[in-house]
Order: C-alpha cells, then structure tokens, then sequence
C-alpha cells in the first residue's frame, strides 16, 4: 500500500525557514517524480514544486522560486522542502504528491494526508 | 502559464442527477487535462487523467472527455458520497496549474 506522511509543519514568523519532510513507502520511491502541492485556507491547490525520481531536475512555482527548494534521498524514500523567507501568503497545507512518472512532474496519484505551515508574527 | 477555468464554481443538486463541470485551458493542453475531488479535511483524489481514463478504483458514473482546451467531468447519477469540491489540472506544461474549483452541493 502507496503511504505519504508529512511532517514539519508547524507556526513560524514572516521571515523565517522551515524544512517539511514526506515519507514514502509502498513503492519504488526512486522510480516516481514527486511535488509539494498546498492549499491556503478555504482556497484552491496550488502546485509549488517537483523533482525528478533522480532528483537530478527540479521545478518551481513562480512564487516560491528563489525562496524554496525541494530535494530528495532515495535511501531514506524522503521527499523534502526546504522553505525560507516565508510569507504570511505561504501559510497553507502542504501536501505531497506522487506523480506516475519517473521523469515527468505530471498527475498525481497518490497525496499524503498535508501537513499546516503558519506564517504569522 | 496556462491558465485553467472551471464552470460553474459551485452546483447545487440531487442524487441521481446528472451533473456536468467544464473546464477550460487558456491555451491548448492536447489530452493533458486530470480531474481531482477533495472532500473537507482530506487530500484530493485523482479521478481522471488523461482527459478521459478513468483511475482504478474510481466509479465507472464518473467520466471525462475533451481535447485542446475545452474538457468535461460528468457525473452520471450522484451518489451522497459526490457532494465534494471538484479541481481539473493541466500536465501539459510546468507550471503545473489547477482550476479554482468546483463545490458540488446538495439540494
């Protein structure tokens, strides 16, 4: 069974950094790109970034680029985001997404359950 | 960026009715279009990809059709378990971008 699990979420002050994991297992966790997808309260999804199943090409949203990284250790099955400089308008949960592809940050057929990121003084 | 719409934002209806949500792309996407539902509190769950396959798993009342830029989802009788917020997402292209939604009530 595919599972997602989030972690690293939590109140930080605008300014300020914080590293969101996502464990994975069921599945060949190098074999799949991955994203970071969230969601503002009461708003839509917002794709943020992916990686290749290498982790050798990675992919940002305009509104993060410069600011957040993503990356990956496929012998831990990890998937992570690097978060800094964060915004009041990064606040959101935070998912992680599988996509179906090794190569290609496509579809998404799996997501962890997310994971609240706060940015507020 | 392309630029996902969907229509309507919210729909109000009864089980058993038959219910369609449009979205469209700001540029062509080819098949390259994906369907999600989100209930309150949960991660989103994949419903269609590729414009038209359906996901394993997922009820055959759902259905998806398109190509280019103007899709579809129908739904063709809606069960109580249907009422959720429905999101279309376009693969062609990084950015990956996602309609706004559509909430689906009931009646």
């Amino acid at each position: 069974e595919v599972q997602l699990l989030e972690s690293g979420g939590g109140f930080v002050q605008p300014g300020g950094s914080l590293r969101l994991s996502c464990a994975a297992s069921g599945f060949t966790f190098s074999s799949y790109a991955m994203s970071w997808v969230r969601q503002a309260p009461g708003k839509g999804l917002e794709w943020v970034s992916g990686i290749s199943g290498s982790g050798g090409n990675t992919y940002y949203a305009d509104s993060v680029k410069g600011r957040f990284t993503i990356s990956r250790d496929n012998s831990k099955n990890t998937l992570y985001l690097q978060m800094s400089s964060l915004r009041a308008e990064d606040t959101a949960v935070y998912y992680c997404a599988k996509s179906v592809d090794m190569t290609t940050v496509d579809y998404f057929d799996y997501w962890g359950q997310g994971t609240l990121v706060t940015v507020s003084s | 960026d392309i630029q996902m719409t969907q229509s309507p934002s919210s729909l109000s209806a009864s089980v058993g009715d038959r219910v369609t949500i449009t979205c469209r792309a700001s540029q062509s996407i080819s098949s390259y279009l994906n369907w999600y539902q989100q209930k309150p509190g949960k991660a989103p769950n994949l419903l269609i990809y590729a414009a038209s396959s359906l996901q394993s798993g997922v009820p055959s009342r759902f259905s998806g059709s398109g190509s280019g830029t103007d899709f579809t989802l129908t739904i063709s009788s809606l069960q109580p378990e249907d009422f959720a917020t429905y999101y279309c997402q376009q693969s062609d292209s990084i950015p990956i971008t996602f309609g706004q939604g559509t909430r689906l009530e009931i009646k």
